[in-house]
């Protein structure tokens, strides 16, 4: 059982570059989430899609959009990359923005991002 | 909107010594909270959760929370400590629909032998 996968899990970019962070869950979740986490800060919300075919942003949303391609995959895109975007990114999901939260998230590994 | 304090940056304590991490929330409704605890390179894997009913709750590894709502507080607790338990630990607080869960900036436990 995978759960929630990410790719890549090391990225470095120049600034002005941009790229996509991939996201797939194989546990039929409904709500997908993106967080950044950096050092002293916890993991802030960029953006979350309660199901297929929805997106809405979260707390840090400026420089990012996202694409709920399927009920899998929920993709990140930064398209022209700031050094101030250098962090660790997780994807995670939940069975349903409906049930409030007697579904917990789950989280995928990470994928660490440098921006020089 | 909902926010979490983790006063403590770094714990440490030796094997075998009770544990608490503190936890403050503030939120204006019924709160959702979590422990989450995040080992080295890894994502995060939820400890524990309180939404209502008895204001101490278990969770996996032998750790325990209380909310204590009078303090606003939801402090996670371990009787022995284990070399293993030495992570990152998250409060997180959810908002009453279920859609926003916000982080405290994390307390990094060490165990010392």
């Amino acid at each position: 059982n995978a759960g929630v996968t990410q790719t890549p899990k090391f990225q470095v970019l120049k600034t002005g570059q941009s790229m996509t962070l991939q996201c797939a869950q194989d546990m039929n979740h409904n709500s997908m989430y993106w967080y950044r986490q950096d050092p002293g800060m916890g993991l802030r919300l960029i953006y979350y899609s309660a199901s297929e075919g929805t997106t809405d942003k979260g707390e840090v949303p400026n420089g990012y959009n996202v694409s709920r391609l399927n009920k899998r995959e929920f993709s990140l895109r930064l398209e022209s990359a700031a050094p101030s975007q250098t962090s660790v990114y997780f994807c995670a999901s939940s069975e349903a923005i409906s049930s409030g939260w007697n579904s917990p998230l789950h989280f995928g590994n990470g994928t660490r991002l440098t921006v020089t | 909107a909902q926010s979490v304090t983790q006063p403590d940056i770094h714990i440490t304590v030796s094997e075998g010594a009770s544990l608490e991490l503190r936890c403050n929330y503030s939120y204006g409704a019924t709160p959702y909270l979590f422990w989450y605890v995040q080992s080295p390179g890894q994502g995060l894997q939820l400890l524990l959760k309180y939404f209502s009913g008895d204001t101490l709750v278990q969770g996996i590894k032998g750790f325990e929370a209380e909310f204590k709502r009078s303090q606003s507080s939801f402090n996670l607790r371990k009787p022995s400590v284990h070399w293993s338990d030495a992570a990152e630990y998250f409060c997180a607080v959810g908002d009453q629909y279920g859609n926003k869960l916000v982080f405290g900036a994390g307390t990094i436990l060490r165990v010392k032998s």
